[in-house]
């Protein structure tokens, strides 16, 4: 099975502190993603990356930068963090494809849950 | 501008009845659906999709229907039971320059009353 691990499950943080937080995935996945989910917002993405090095804005970048240096690795920053950013931050992997032909959905980790005060 | 709209934050169901969570969408490149699940303190797990040329797939207990015309899908869980209590999220799939994009909704709660 597919594992993608996020290394914190709760994270506190002071408004302004730079905040990493750190999603790896054990299936040699090209895609990796960044979302978060808020109360009646559903899941927005944050940035995604398709290759090691490679990334792309999502919805909800502002606030936010990410970095991938190695394929299973994929870091989402808060340069620094703000109240409006406590939330559930949720990361996940999936395969290229290219166009499907079925599509089995993308593997999300467990999330962290960020606090900033 | 929200894609991809779940208009029920929260659906009760009794336990063995069937449960009916919807979805509606406005982007006509969407190619694929898909529902996941997700509990507290946990992240979402996929479910079932459904490619948009089809109308109907089904998997055990669950079977997702899309009514393309009005841009509509749902998810059937019958019989439904207590652990089907979570929160349903439907995404929807666009492909841009051969890259995957997923547009989830708001969710729904469903809760399962024994």
């Amino acid at each position: 099975d597919v594992k993608v691990t996020q290394s914190s499950r709760y994270l506190v943080k002071r408004t302004g502190e730079k905040v990493f937080l750190e999603c790896v995935q054990d299936m040699d996945h090209e895609n990796m993603f960044w979302y978060r989910q808020d109360p009646g917002l559903g899941l927005r993405l944050i940035y995604f990356s398709y290759d090691v090095k490679m990334k792309e804005k999502g919805d909800i970048p502002e606030g936010y930068s990410v970095s991938r240096e190695k394929k299973e690795r994929f870091s989402l920053i808060l340069e620094s963090a703000s109240t409006n950013q406590t939330s559930m931050y949720l990361c996940a992997s999936s395969l290229y494809l290219g166009q499907p032909t079925s599509h089995y959905g993308y593997t999300f980790g467990s999330g962290t849950r960020l606090t900033v005060v | 501008d929200q894609q991809v709209k779940q208009n029920s934050p929260s659906l009760s169901v009794q336990e063995g009845r069937i449960s009916i969570l919807n979805c509606d969408y406005t982007n006509s490149m969407f190619d694929y659906f898909l529902w996941y699940k997700k509990y507290p303190a946990e992240g979402p797990t996929f479910l079932i999709s459904i490619s948009s040329i089809k109308d109907k797939n089904e998997d055990g207990r669950f079977t997702v229907f899309l009514n393309k015309s009005a841009k509509h899908l749902s998810l059937h869980i019958v019989p439904s039971q207590p652990g089907d209590s979570a929160v349903y999220f439907c995404a929807a799939s666009a492909y841009t320059f051969g890259n995957e994009k997923l547009t989830f909704g708001t969710g729904t709660r469903l809760t399962i009353i024994p």
